[in-house]
């Protein structure tokens, strides 16, 4: 069963940069019908999605966030990251990994992380 | 970007009843639509791809139709562990957006 869970620091302060990192157990990270991104969501609120990355390291991102937002992949440690450049109190929010299947019409995120929160303040 | 808009934006339902939920899109994405559901606390759950094929395990009860602009999440004799949140996404241009979401609650 694949399982995905994120990590990285709860707290950041304004103006730093967020970093989280996925780990992907029981499941290969290299299929090239398999993508890998990140979504957020305020508590309480919708889902924004942030990016996804190719197992070839292609990247797209939502243009709202684009200028701030790195995602890469390390397929040795079956990893994944998000870095979060310049962030305001508006970027509090849990964030969830999650596989993005792309296969013909079968389109879709089908496996998430459990979600964590990040808050960023002073 | 596409906007994807839900209705309504909750309801209130009884256990055995029909329920259904619509999701329209600003401008036409042919069958590209997908169904989630959001328990409290958790991660999203995958529903329907495609506007109306079942991801695997999805129970029968849940269905999804529409194209273009206009599609509808139904769920046959909603059970209890149905009480949720649920989420449309659209998948036709490489900028994914979701819906606001539409709270489905005990009556």
């Amino acid at each position: 069963q694949l399982q995905l869970q994120e990590s990285g620091p709860g707290l950041v302060k304004p103006s730093e940069t967020l970093s989280l990192t996925c780990t992907v157990s029981g499941g290969s990270i290299t299929s090239s019908n398999y993508f890998w991104g990140w979504i957020r969501q305020p508590p309480g609120k919708g889902l924004e999605w942030i990016g996804t990355i190719s197992y070839s390291g292609t990247t797209f991102y939502n243009p709202s966030l684009k200028s701030r937002v790195t995602i890469s992949l390390d397929t040795s440690k079956t990893q994944f990251s998000l870095k979060l450049n310049s962030v305001t109190s508006a970027d509090t929010t849990i964030y969830y990994c999650v596989r993005h299947v792309i296969a013909n019409s079968w389109d879709g995120f089908d496996y998430w992380g459990q979600g964590t929160l990040v808050t960023v303040s002073s | 970007d596409i906007q994807m808009t839900q209705s309504p934006s909750s309801l209130s339902a009884s256990v055995g009843d029909r329920v259904t939920i619509t999701c329209r899109a600003s401008q036409s994405i042919s069958s590209y639509l997908n169904w989630y559901q959001q328990k409290s606390g958790k991660a999203p759950k995958f529903l329907i791809y495609g506007a109306s094929s079942l991801q695997s395990g999805v129970p029968s009860r849940f269905s999804g139709s529409g194209s273009g602009t206009d599609f509808v999440l139904t769920i046959t004799s909603l059970q209890p562990e149905d009480f949720a949140t649920y989420y449309c996404q659209q998948t036709f241009t490489n900028i994914r957006t979701f819906g606001q979401g539409t709270k489905v609650e005990i009556k």
